[in-house]
């Protein structure tokens, strides 16, 4: 099956420092998808690509769809101590908007103030 | 924007009980419901996909039989865990989906089976 390899597993950091993560997959996806998950609640969708190639911002976080459709990377400028949470992955290689979707593993950031 | 309520939010049940998990999209028809399961610090893992009106796609290694999925309209399906066992304790979460949207996700429900 479809497998996603995301990282780092965690980040510990100083507010204000960048963040960058990454997914790399086996398999090409046709959408590529970045949530935020904080403790005891549903992900929350924060970017989401279609094309690859595409680089798209959403605030301070921008993201990519990379051109060989086998991986993404997610980065956060000037973290802030609400940044705080798990960041996940998410991979779609069906064509329809509600076909399921395979997640990365997860990297957990923590910030310091 | 959409929303996807679930309910309970958090259940305690004795091993061999059954519970039932609801999951409603409040302000929109879901043309699809997926139900996934969370472990401390794991990733999401796509348990079914149910459709209204049709039987669930179970992912590979998923009972069937014990967790029964109920799609019984556009805005609610059921998740129910069958005799439940200390190893069923989980965080699940259902998303709904809809044509040209990406899924909307649940707050979750945290089962604990003592």
């Amino acid at each position: 099956g479809q497998q996603l390899n995301q990282s780092p597993q965690s980040m510990f950091i100083q507010e204000g420092e960048d963040v960058s993560m990454n997914c790399t997959s086996s398999s090409i996806f046709n959408t590529w998808l970045w949530y935020k998950q904080e403790p005891g609640e549903g992900p929350v969708l924060l970017i989401a690509l279609y094309k690859a190639g595409e680089l798209t911002s959403n605030g301070r976080l921008t993201a990519q769809f990379g051109i060989t459709r086998k991986d993404s990377f997610l980065n956060i400028s000037a973290s802030i101590p609400s940044d705080v949470g798990i960041y996940f992955c998410a991979g779609r290689a069906g064509g329809t908007s509600y076909g399921k979707l395979t997640f990365g593993q997860g990297t957990i950031l923590t910030v310091h103030p | 924007g959409a929303v996807v309520s679930q309910h309970p939010s958090r259940v305690i049940c004795k091993s061999g009980t059954s519970v039932k998990i609801e999951c409603r999209s409040l302000d929109f028809q879901a043309t699809t419901m997926f139900w996934y399961r969370q472990f401390p610090k794991q990733s999401l893992m796509l348990m079914a996909t149910s459709n209204e009106g049709s039987k669930a796609t179970y992912e590979q290694g998923v009972e069937k039989d014990k967790f029964l999925i109920n799609h019984a309209s556009l805005t609610l399906s059921t998740l129910t865990v069958t005799s439940a066992h200390p190893e069923d304790s989980s965080f699940y979460i259902c998303s709904a989906g809809t044509v040209g949207n990406e899924q909307y996700f649940g707050p979750g429900t945290r089962l604990t089976v003592t």
